[in-house]
């Protein structure tokens, strides 16, 4: 069955330190990944995606995410936290059994500490 | 302003009582999808829309209805709520198919008594 696994529930970080939120995917086929982001009482804002080509792609507010064919992950991560980093993180994966839907995983929450 | 705008973005209602939330978007996107967001659970899509006239059952579409009469629009019907349908509901739209961007409204919070 396809799944996306977010680890985590939670990833408590210093503010200036290099942050990690995992996410490992289950698909078969060509996988296309993403990452969104959401702010305490607001929706969803994207942040990033990987179709195909370079394995690590540049996204919004200065993070980045690795595509890792061969462990299934989709890391994303930001060389040096910001407090307003503080949110709750979603990976998705297409599904391209189901009409191409989105999968989603259950998110991390991201907590800067100052 | 682009943008996906949901109404109401609170209720609270009771048992039984037939509810609408509304979804517009004013990017001309042809799809359009709804979900909703438990904790522990992330989010679960309840229905998409691929084009007008064009709707299809997500994860979890029991107990919802959705029409898609205009581009625009994407309502969102529950018939007859029930206390499990307590939850966070997101619309969401983008260009073309779900591998797209997606741009998602504010949110709406829905209490079933």
């Amino acid at each position: 069955a396809q799944s996306v696994a977010q680890p985590e529930d939670q990833v408590n970080v210093a503010e200036g330190n290099p942050l990690t939120v995992k996410c490992t995917y289950s698909v078969s086929g060509n996988p296309y990944l993403f990452w969104y982001v959401q702010y305490p009482n607001r929706g969803l804002q994207f942040l990033l995606k990987y179709i195909t080509g370079d394995n690590l792609v540049k996204g919004s507010y200065g993070f980045e995410a690795e595509f890792n064919k061969s462990q299934t992950s989709f890391h994303l991560k930001k060389p040096s936290a910001l407090v307003s980093d503080s949110a709750l993180y979603f990976c998705a994966v297409r599904d391209p059994h189901s009409n191409y839907q989105l999968i989603w995983g259950a998110g991390t929450k991201l907590i800067i500490k100052p | 302003e682009a943008q996906v705008t949901q109404n109401p973005r609170y209720l609270i209602t009771v048992t039984g009582k037939k509810l609408t939330v509304t979804c517009s978007q004013n990017m001309n996107h042809e799809y359009m999808s709804w979900y909703r967001q438990d904790p522990g659970l992330g989010l679960r899509q309840i229905y998409y829309s691929m084009n007008v006239e064009v709707t299809d059952k997500g994860d979890v579409p029991e107990g919802y209805k959705v029409s898609r009469k205009e581009k625009r629009n994407f309502p969102l019907i529950l018939e007859s709520p029930s206390p499990n349908q307590t939850s966070l509901y997101f619309c969401a739209s983008s260009p073309q198919t779900s591998t797209d961007t997606q741009y998602f409204g504010p949110g709406t919070r829905l209490t079933v008594l």
